[in-house]
C-alpha cells in the first residue's frame, strides 16, 4: 500500500548540530509539507514543495531547509539545531491542488534538542 | 485568511453515548475547503473528511457524521455511539494558503 514514512522517529540532539529529518511517501504525490506541532501553537507550516526542485517557506522557515530532488522525498534540515526547535514534526503530502487537496500525513517525528 | 473556532477544549462521554464536535469557521472566500483530523494519543494525524463549500450535503460514514450549513458558518461533526478507541484530539481545519489552519482542536475522552 502507498504510505507516508518519516525518519527517525526519535530524535535527541545538542544544541548547534545539523539536523536532518527524512520524509518518504510512495503516492506520487505532486506536494509535499513540513509543519511542527506544539503545544499551544496547533500546527505550523514550515516548508512546502509543490514539485521536483521546487520548495517554498512557509509560516516558521527560519532556521530550517529543504530540497526536493526526486517526488518521493522532503527532507528537512535543522542548519544548527536550538533548544526552541524541540517539537514534533509532521510530513505531509497531496496530489494535486496545494488548496484544495487532501493532505495525508505520516506518523511523526519527536525531536528533542538540548 | 481562514479560521475556525472549536470552542469545546475538552468533552467526556461514557461509552456509548452520541457527542457532537462543534466547529465555526471564518473566512472572506466564496470557495473554500474544511477538513476534520483526528489525532489519537499514539500522534499521527488521521484524514477524516475533506468538505468544499459548494456541497452543502450532510455526509455519513458508519458512526461519524457531518452537518455542513453556510448559514451559520459552522461544520460540526457528531459520533454516534461512541466508544472508547474515539477518543483522541479533532481538528477542523480550513486551508489557509497553502496551509492547514489547525486550531485548539477538542480532546474527546470517551470512558467505559
Amino acid at each position: 500500500d502507498a504510505e507516508i514514512t518519516q525518519s527517525p522517529r526519535h530524535k535527541i540532539t545538542e544544541t548547534g548540530r545539523q539536523v536532518t529529518l527524512a520524509c518518504h511517501q510512495t503516492w506520487n504525490h505532486n506536494n509535499m509539507f513540513w509543519y511542527r506541532q506544539d503545544l499551544g501553537h496547533g500546527l505550523r507550516l514550515i516548508h512546502y514543495s509543490y514539485g521536483v526542485q521546487d520548495t517554498n517557506k512557509g509560516e516558521v522557515s527560519d532556521g530550517y531547509s529543504v530540497s526536493r530532488s526526486n517526488t518521493e522525498d522532503l527532507p528537512l534540515t535543522l542548519e544548527s539545531a536550538a533548544s526552541s526547535q524541540t517539537s514534533v514534526y509532521f510530513c505531509a503530502s497531496s496530489e494535486g491542488s496545494l488548496r484544495t487537496d487532501t493532505q495525508y500525513f505520516g506518523p511523526g517525528t519527536r525531536l528533542t534538542v538540548l | 485568511a481562514q479560521k475556525v473556532t472549536q470552542a469545546q477544549t475538552e468533552i467526556s462521554v461514557v461509552e456509548k453515548e452520541d457527542v457532537t464536535l462543534d466547529c465555526v469557521y471564518e473566512t472572506r472566500d466564496t470557495t473554500y475547503y474544511l477538513f476534520w483530523y483526528k489525532q489519537p494519543p499514539s500522534g499521527e494525524l488521521v484524514f477524516l473528511i475533506r468538505r468544499n463549500s459548494f456541497d452543502e450535503q450532510n455526509e455519513i460514514s458508519g458512526r461519524y457524521s457531518w452537518n455542513f450549513q453556510k448559514s451559520t458558518s459552522s461544520f460540526n461533526f457528531t459520533i454516534t455511539a461512541s466508544q472508547v478507541v474515539d477518543s483522541a484530539v479533532y481538528f477542523c481545519a480550513p486551508i489557509s494558503g497553502y496551509a492547514l489552519n489547525f486550531g485548539k482542536g477538542t480532546s474527546l475522552l470517551v470512558t467505559p
